[in-house]
């Protein structure tokens, strides 16, 4: 069975303290890997799509990185508009194109 | 442009009840999908279609839950005589197909409380 676990479940950070959010995968046969990030009340914001280990991606304050068993979603320099669940999903290629979800790192950014 | 549309944001029920919860998809997409989001945890699969075909509904939990598509564009999630445990925001996504894996966009959720 297809298998993603997220960690820490929480994090608290000051403004400035960078840190890093794991998401480990259990699948038979990775398409890609998702990370989203999810607001109150709004659904998920798609941030990076990885496909094969060794991969990076970055935008802004965030830098994913993708191994054959796990994935890092790296914050640099947070701020507290970066206060959000960071969820990871990977799609599998024996699953069709659904997305199997992680259940999310909430992570708070204080000012 | 616009992204993936849901209504109602907000549905209230009583146990027994019927409801409906309508995905409008970004213009041109494909492919739909439905999760259920309880609340503090991750989307799970419901259904997916690729134009009006049902290609995996798997991820149903009962035969109460049943999803429609019949003009390859809007889709509804219906869900009859439903019970408490059916609480959760629904999500639908939608994608354009491409190489290798695809981008699904998520819309904003459908809060569902069954009372």
């Amino acid at each position: 069975e297809d298998q993603v676990t997220q960690s820490p479940e929480a994090l608290r950070l000051q403004e400035g303290e960078s840190s890093s959010l794991n998401c480990s995968y259990t699948v038979s046969g990775l398409r890609g890997l998702f990370w989203y990030r999810q607001d109150p009340g709004k659904g998920p914001e798609f941030l990076f799509t990885l496909y094969s280990a060794g991969e990076e991606k970055e935008k802004e304050r965030l830098k994913a990185t993708l191994t054959k068993k796990e994935s890092f979603l790296h914050i640099t320099a947070p701020k507290p508009e970066d206060s959000a669940t960071y969820l990871c999903a990977v799609q599998v290629k024996t699953s069709g194109s659904r997305l199997t979800f992680g259940e999310g790192t909430q992570l708070t950014v204080n000012p | 442009g616009a992204g993936v549309s849901q209504s109602p944001r907000y549905k209230v029920a009583k146990r027994g009840q019927d409801v409906a919860l309508r995905c409008d998809p970004i213009s041109g997409h494909v492919s739909l999908f439905w999760y259920q989001q309880a609340l503090g945890q991750g989307p799970e699969f419901l259904t997916y279609f690729q134009n009006e075909a049902q290609l995996d509904k798997s991820g149903l939990p009962s035969d109460r839950f049943f999803a429609e598509r019949p003009e390859g564009s809007v889709s509804t999630l219906k869900i009859q005589r439903t019970q408490q445990e059916d609480s959760a925001v629904y999500l639908c996504a939608s994608t354009s197909p491409g190489w290798a894996s695809d981008t699904q966009y998520f819309g904003p959720g459908t809060r569902l409380t069954v009372l």
